[in-house]
């Protein structure tokens, strides 16, 4: 099955900068690699994803790259602002959705 | 369209009891992932439906189970409770069957005493 690491578990940055959250899979059939947000006491939900035919993907200040080859993905933020303060989960697989151990990224005012 | 909708919200049991947790999907979605979140232990997977079938199933142990019904509604059940049973019990439904996209609920907190 599918193995998703993500580091690091604990990231603080100050606001204005940028933040950077990478995550390695297993499986070399995925195909689609979400990413979700999970506010404090909130559900978790799907900010960006990016699909293996594609290296890179942006959303206003969040963008995604994959590498294929080295079988592992990236988040970034720029212009970090206190409401990105959360906890980030990468995830993979097909039918069967496994996620990496979350990144509690804390964004200093 | 209303969300995806989990109850009870909270749950509290003591060891040996069981419990049953429910889930409506989002209206159209026929696919429902269960996860287990637990502090530093990320979102790990239970069991996953489709059109009523379990296509998927996570490392528990067989104290866990589920079911869907023929509305894409799900229900999981824990039996014979233990105290690192104690969780969120998230559930999260996709419109496809490739479970791209999962919607959360905003889960069940189980406390096991």
């Amino acid at each position: 099955g599918e193995n998703v690491e993500q580091h690091p578990s604990t990231l603080s940055v100050q606001e204005g900068d940028s933040a950077v959250i990478k995550c390695t899979y297993s499986d070399s059939a995925s195909n689609y690699f979400p990413w979700y947000k999970q506010e404090l006491g909130k559900r978790p939900q799907l900010i960006i994803d990016i699909r293996s035919n594609v290296g890179e993907k942006k959303d206003q200040r969040i963008a995604v790259t994959l590498n294929k080859t080295a079988k592992h993905f990236s988040l970034h933020i720029t212009e970090t602002q206190p409401e990105d303060s959360a906890v980030y989960f990468c995830a993979a697989g097909y039918q069967k959705v496994t996620f990496g151990i979350g990144t509690k990224l804390q964004v200093i005012p | 369209k209303a969300g995806v909708t989990q109850t009870p919200r909270y749950l509290i049991k003591t060891r040996g009891q069981q419990v049953t947790l429910s889930c409506s999907p989002i209206s159209g979605h026929r696919s429902v992932s269960w996860y287990q979140q637990t502090p530093g232990q990320g979102l790990q997977f239970l069991f996953e439906y489709f059109s009523e079938t379990q296509r998927n199933k996570g490392n528990f142990p067989g104290r866990f189970s589920g079911r869907q019904f023929s509305n894409s509604r799900s229900e999981m059940n824990v039996s014979t409770l233990e105290l690192g049973d104690s969780a969120l019990y998230l559930c999260a439904s996709s419109l496809d069957s490739r479970n791209e996209k999962l919607f959360f609920g905003s889960g069940t907190q189980l406390s096991v005493l």
